[in-house]
């Protein structure tokens, strides 16, 4: 069966600091990888998504990049972070390519708050 | 452009029924799912309408109207675990980028 673990679940940054988040999905293969954001009070956010090794598409601009060094790993970084960076950040997986359908499954989340 | 609209928070008592309802305004669909997501957790999937009309499944059932944009969600029985937050998501097709609305926040109290 698939899985998806991201990593880490809580950090707490100061304002500047470099960040990474890591995720990664086992049990398939050239899956469809996304980040998504949601900040207090609202909705989910896309922030990257890729649907290939070393190919990434970015949605907001930002001070955020993303990338997908292997075909199951997926990376979200930061040189510097801003106070408005907080959230809860999601990493997902999807099985189906452009025109086809499929429920998005969700890592378990990285609550990152930036002081 | 995207648009999808739902409640911001819905309130209902337990054992009740409650419709969650979504209205959408896409550049492309092809069909709409529905989550759900307790606090501080991940959204799981509990629906997605392709085609016009109610879908059941238990105590949940899901309904899409494409020429209208609109769909719900209808929770039966409610109990105090469904209270979480319900997420409407347009799947455009295409390159299959899926688009969230901001959430409803449902709150069932005895």
């Amino acid at each position: 069966s698939q899985t998806i673990h991201q990593w880490p679940a809580t950090l707490v940054q100061p304002v500047g600091s470099p960040l990474s988040l890591e995720c990664t999905v086992e049990g398939t293969s050239n899956p469809n990888l996304y980040w998504y954001r949601q900040a207090a009070g609202r909705g989910l956010q896309l922030l990257f998504y890729s649907v290939g090794i070393g190919q990434i598409s970015s949605e907001v601009p930002q001070n955020l990049s993303a990338s997908r060094p292997q075909d199951r790993q997926f990376i979200l970084s930061s040189k510097k972070l801003l106070l408005s960076d907080s959230g809860f950040y999601l990493c997902a997986w999807t099985g189906l390519a452009g025109g086809s359908t499929g429920e998005l499954f969700f890592g378990e989340g990285s609550r990152l708050t930036v002081l | 452009g995207q648009n999808i609209d739902q409640p911001t928070e819905m309130t209902a008592t337990e054992g009740a029924i409650v419709q969650i309802n979504c209205t959408y305004q896409t550049s492309g669909f092809n069909g709409l799912f529905w989550y759900q997501q307790h606090a501080g957790e991940a959204p799981t999937f509990l629906s997605y309408n392709v085609l016009d009309g109610l879908e059941e499944k238990g105590r949940f059932s899901s309904f899409l109207s494409r020429s209208k944009g609109y769909s719900y969600l209808l929770l039966k029985e409610l109990q105090m675990k469904d209270s979480a937050s319900y997420l409407c998501a347009v799947d455009p097709g295409g390159s299959y980028i899926p688009t969230f609305g901001r959430g409803t926040s449902l709150i069932v109290h005895p």
